[in-house]
């Protein structure tokens, strides 16, 4: 079974600087799906950046970017210019790339996030 | 396009009882899955339905259950409700492809007393 683990239940940063949330991962997988998901105080889940395994190439959304290492399973997301829209609770999260397991997603417990003036 | 909605927002009940959410996906999605989330448990996947099957299924009691219908709305019923069943209840519609994007609805807010 697949895990993934964020060890920051809390991190603080200030309005425009940068901050790196971290997640690790174990899976005997080689095709699969990583995915970062931000939760504000409305309780929607919004997908902020996803990341193909088989890409090499760290996927990057606007101020949102990855730092994705296959080898050492880990998934860290680099929130850059940071905004007080950005304070939300951010989990890291697995999918499988095998067909029937298109929805199930494998959630970390989540960082929460806060950013102060 | 509407988003996922969910019904209802809050819902309170008492242990024993047996209570059902809804969740209309987003237009063209025929994949609902359901997740739990709790202070101590985390997120977890309950089931996912496409086209009017249920397609993965996650590890809880059969307490637990959901249908679809072929409007591609869900329903997921707990019966014989216990308190540990208080939660936040987050549906997800997608494509149903394997590399099609999840997109949550606001969740019910079960509590059971």
């Amino acid at each position: 079974a697949q895990t993934v683990t964020q060890s920051q239940p809390e991190m603080s940063v200030q309005e425009a600087e940068t901050v790196t949330l971290s997640c690790t991962y174990d899976t005997s997988e080689s095709d699969y799906y990583l995915f970062w998901y931000k939760q504000p105080p409305s309780r929607q889940m919004i997908l902020v950046i996803r990341q193909e395994a088989y890409k090499q190439q760290n996927a990057t959304e606007n101020r949102f970017s990855v730092n994705f290492q296959k080898a050492a399973k880990s998934f860290s997301l680099k929130i850059s210019d940071s905004q007080l829209g950005d304070a939300a609770m951010y989990f890291c999260a697995y999918r499988s790339a095998g067909t029937g397991t298109a929805s199930k997603l494998t959630f970390g417990t989540g960082t929460r996030l806060q950013v102060t003036l | 396009k509407a988003g996922v909605t969910q019904t209802p927002r809050y819902l309170i009940k008492t242990r024993g009882q047996q209570v059902t959410l809804s969740c209309s996906p987003i237009s063209g999605h025929r994949s609902v899955s359901w997740y739990q989330q709790t202070p101590g448990q985390g997120l977890q996947f309950l089931f996912e339905y496409f086209s009017e099957t249920q397609r993965n299924k996650g590890n809880f009691p059969g307490r637990f259950s959901g249908r679809q219908f072929s409007n591609s709305r869900s329903e997921m019923n707990v019966s014989t409700l216990e308190l540990g069943d208080s939660a936040l209840y987050l549906c997800a519609s997608s494509v149903g492809q394997h590399n099609s994007p999840l997109h949550f609805g606001n969740g019910t807010r079960l509590t059971v007393t």
